[in-house]
C-alpha cells in the first residue's frame, strides 16, 4: 500500500519567504508527526496530530512554525519569514494512534534550504 | 523534561553482535520502550518495541531490565547493510524525544 508522502521533495527559498510543506499520511492512520532534522542531527520533534487536534504546539521552535491538519488526512507545516537557521530535512509521520506504542511510518521527508 | 541518553557511536565489525543501550530517566510507568533505525537520506524505520523482559523479532532483541531505566538493543551477526543510526525513543507530555542517537558503523 501507499505509504507517507511529503511534497515538496526539495525546496529552495530566500530568506525572509514564506514555504508551506505538505504531508498525506497513510489512509486511516488517525496520528501524524512533524520532525526536524539538521545535518548530521538527532530528530528534533515538533509536532502531532490525533485527527485534527494538537494537544501541544509548545515544540515548534517559534510563532514563525505553524502547522495545521484537515479532515484526519492531509497536513501542512508553514514557516513564515524563512531563516537561515531553518534549513533542515522536516520528516513527516503517522500511525494507527497516538501514543509511543504506537508504530510511526516515517516519509521521505522535505530538504528545505533557506539562502 | 524526558531524557534518553546513548552512546553517540559504536564501531563493529561484520559477524559481531551488537548491543546498543539507552537510558530512560523518566519512563513513565505505562510507556512502552521503542527503537528505530535510520539510514542516510532515509527517514526512520521501526525496528522493535517492548515493555519489560526481553523480546525478539526477526530482525533484534530487546533487553529491559525489571526498573525499566534502560534498555539495550541486540543486533545479532551485524552485517554492512546494518550501518545506521539507531535511536530509541521516549514520548513525556504530548511530546516524541528521538535522542541524539547511535551512530553505529560496521566494518568488513
Amino acid at each position: 500500500g501507499a505509504g507517507v508522502s511529503q511534497s515538496p521533495s526539495n525546496k529552495v527559498t530566500e530568506k525572509g519567504k514564506d514555504v508551506e510543506l505538505r504531508c498525506d499520511p497513510i489512509s486511516g492512520h488517525t496520528a501524524l508527526y512533524w520532525y526536524r532534522q539538521s545535518l548530521g542531527q538527532g530528530l528534533e520533534f515538533l509536532i502531532y496530530f490525533q485527527g485534527n487536534s494538537a494537544p501541544d504546539k509548545s515544540g515548534l521552535p517559534s510563532d514563525r512554525f505553524s502547522a495545521e491538519r484537515t479532515g484526519g488526512s492531509v497536513s501542512t507545516l508553514t514557516i513564515q519569514r524563512t531563516q537561515q537557521e531553518d534549513s533542515a530535512v522536516y520528516l513527516c509521520a503517522s500511525s494507527l494512534g497516538s501514543g509511543k506504542d504506537y508504530e510511526q511510518y516515517f516519509g521521505p521527508g522535505t530538504r528545505l534550504t533557506v539562502t | 523534561l524526558a531524557k534518553t541518553t546513548q552512546p553517540i557511536s559504536m564501531d563493529s565489525y561484520e559477524g559481531q553482535e551488537v548491543n546498543i543501550t539507552c537510558s530512560h530517566n523518566n519512563i513513565a510507568t505505562n510507556d512502552y520502550i521503542t527503537w528505530y533505525q535510520q539510514f542516510p537520506s532515509q527517514g526512520p524505520r521501526f525496528i522493535i518495541q517492548g515493555y519489560k523482559t526481553k523480546v525478539t523479532n526477526e530482525v533484534a532483541s530487546l533487553f529491559i531490565p525489571a526498573d525499566r531505566k534502560s534498555s539495550t538493543l541486540s543486533l545479532p551477526r551485524v552485517s554492512l547493510s546494518d550501518t545506521a543510526v539507531y535511536y530509541c525513543l521516549d514520548l513525556n507530555f504530548n511530546k516524541f524525544y528521538f535522542g541524539s542517537g547511535t551512530k553505529l558503523n560496521v566494518k568488513p
